[in-house]
């Protein structure tokens, strides 16, 4: 099946900095999606993208789905304590069997 | 509107033991995934009812899991003898899936019920 590796694995935010991820794969993808898990709890559903080149926001959130339609980068802005968590990027391989990748640990710097 | 209703929460059993989870999916949701969480990993699909038939389930351990999805509603997944690396959390999550592609992937995920198999 399909893998989707998603980078870095883990980073330090501290409380006003700009964060970027991404999330890369061997075939192309129609729709990519980017979720983001609390402990405790299941993964929640931030962004979903449908084109290739677009641009997508959420507040402080950005998305955007890859030219090549092979990956797509997650960006948030001004990052606040409750932005730490883990975030999986997904996406659909055929019969819209969603996979996921590892996902991105995003931890405070104390 | 009502989310993915997951229940148990919680579950510690023993190896051998046997041990079931149910799934409310959100209204008119066609289709419905299990995925098995382990501690660090992201979410590995088990498998994927389309109503109540089965589009993938390449990845269930079928002599020990088996699920289904009666009146393609609610789903249950089982678990029988269970052993120590079933420790996971289980998730639950529907979509439209009226189509291919677009909203109709968009799957939003219940709470979990984290399985501990001692």
């Amino acid at each position: 099946g399909q893998q989707l590796n998603q980078s870095p694995q883990s980073m330090f935010i501290q409380e006003g900095e700009d964060v970027s991820m991404n999330c890369t794969s061997s075939s192309i993808f129609n729709t990519w999606l980017w979720y983001k898990q609390d402990p405790g709890e299941g993964p929640v559903l931030l962004i979903a993208l449908y084109k290739a080149g677009e641009l997508t926001s959420n507040g402080r959130l950005t998305a955007q789905f890859g030219i090549t339609r092979k990956d797509s980068f997650l960006n948030i802005s001004a990052s606040i304590p409750s932005d730490v968590g883990i975030y999986f990027c997904a996406g659909p391989e055929y019969g819209n069997k969603l996979v996921f990748g590892a996902g991105t640990i995003l931890r405070v710097k104390s | 509107e009502a989310g993915v209703a997951q229940s148990p929460r919680y579950k510690i059993i023993e190896k051998r033991q046997s041990v079931a989870f149910w799934c409310n999916p959100i209204s008119g949701h066609a289709t419905l995934y299990w995925y098995q969480q382990i501690l660090g990993q992201g979410p590995k699909l088990l498998i994927q009812f389309q109503n109540n038939g089965v589009v993938d389930d390449s990845q269930l351990p079928k002599d020990r899991f088996s699920a289904e999805r009666l009146k393609g509603v609610d789903s249950t997944l089982k678990i029988q003898p269970a052993k120590l690396e079933d420790s996971a959390v289980y998730l639950c999550a529907s979509s439209l899936g009226q189509g291919a592609g677009g909203a109709n992937t968009e799957a939003f995920f219940g709470q979990g019920t984290r399985l501990t198999v001692v």
